[in-house]
């Protein structure tokens, strides 16, 4: 079965900072990846995704992501966060089937301090 | 924001008496799929659909039971809520079973 793990569960930054949040997946086929954003009493909303192509994948917001296949990992990055970008992020992954196959990682709180 | 609309947004209830969450879409899409989101636990698929009268169970379906008689309306019932299903749940809608899922709003929904 396949998995998803969030390394960091809360991260606390300072406006400006730079921002990578982890994620790593269990699951030797090809999958699709997603990052969500859940603003605090939101519903999530997607902010990028990987199919195919490019591994470098540049979402909303300025948030980009990097899929490492030999590493089972896409990382979340921003050069420089904002007040506004505090929220939970959620990592997920879907094998081959459908979106009922995604797997959600369990989610990283950001908080960015002004 | 893809039309989701879940009501009612927050409720309080009973142990052992029966809940029925609504979740309505405008976006004619083919694909609905219900989720709780539970501290330490992400969000985890109870139910999913992919056509009208077309469903199936998801990762934690017991105590759950779905049902959708038309496209926009997918409905989530509890037939005997317990405290565990406290939680809040998620409406998600895809377009094909291949795409990105849109999400409600959500509904807090508590078990006393």
């Amino acid at each position: 079965a396949q998995s998803v793990s969030q390394h960091n569960h809360h991260v606390i930054l300072s406006e400006a900072a730079s921002l990578e949040l982890g994620c790593n997946y269990s699951y030797g086929g090809t999958v699709n990846l997603f990052w969500y954003v859940q603003y605090p009493g939101q519903h999530l909303q997607l902010l990028l995704k990987y199919f195919s192509g490019d591994p470098l994948v540049k979402g909303i917001k300025g948030f980009e992501a990097e899929f490492i296949k030999s590493k089972f990992s896409f990382n979340l990055r921003k050069p420089s966060v904002q007040w506004s970008d505090t929220a939970e992020y959620f990592c997920a992954v879907k094998s081959s089937g459908g979106y009922q196959k995604v797997t959600f990682g369990i989610g990283t709180k950001l908080q960015v301090i002004p | 924001d893809a039309g989701i609309t879940q009501s009612p947004r927050h409720k309080v209830t009973e142990t052992g008496t029966p809940v029925t969450l609504r979740c309505h879409q405008t976006e004619n899409h083919r694909y609905m799929y219900w989720y709780r989101q539970d501290p330490g636990h992400g969000l985890r698929l109870i139910h999913y659909s992919y056509g009208v009268k077309d469903t199936d169970k998801g990762e934690v379906s017991d105590g759950y039971s779905v049902s959708r008689s038309k496209t926009e309306d997918f409905l989530l019932t509890l037939e005997s809520a317990t405290s565990s299903q406290t939680s809040v749940y998620f409406c998600a809608i895809s377009e094909s079973r291949d795409t990105e899922a849109f999400f409600g709003q959500g509904t807090r929904l508590t078990v006393v």
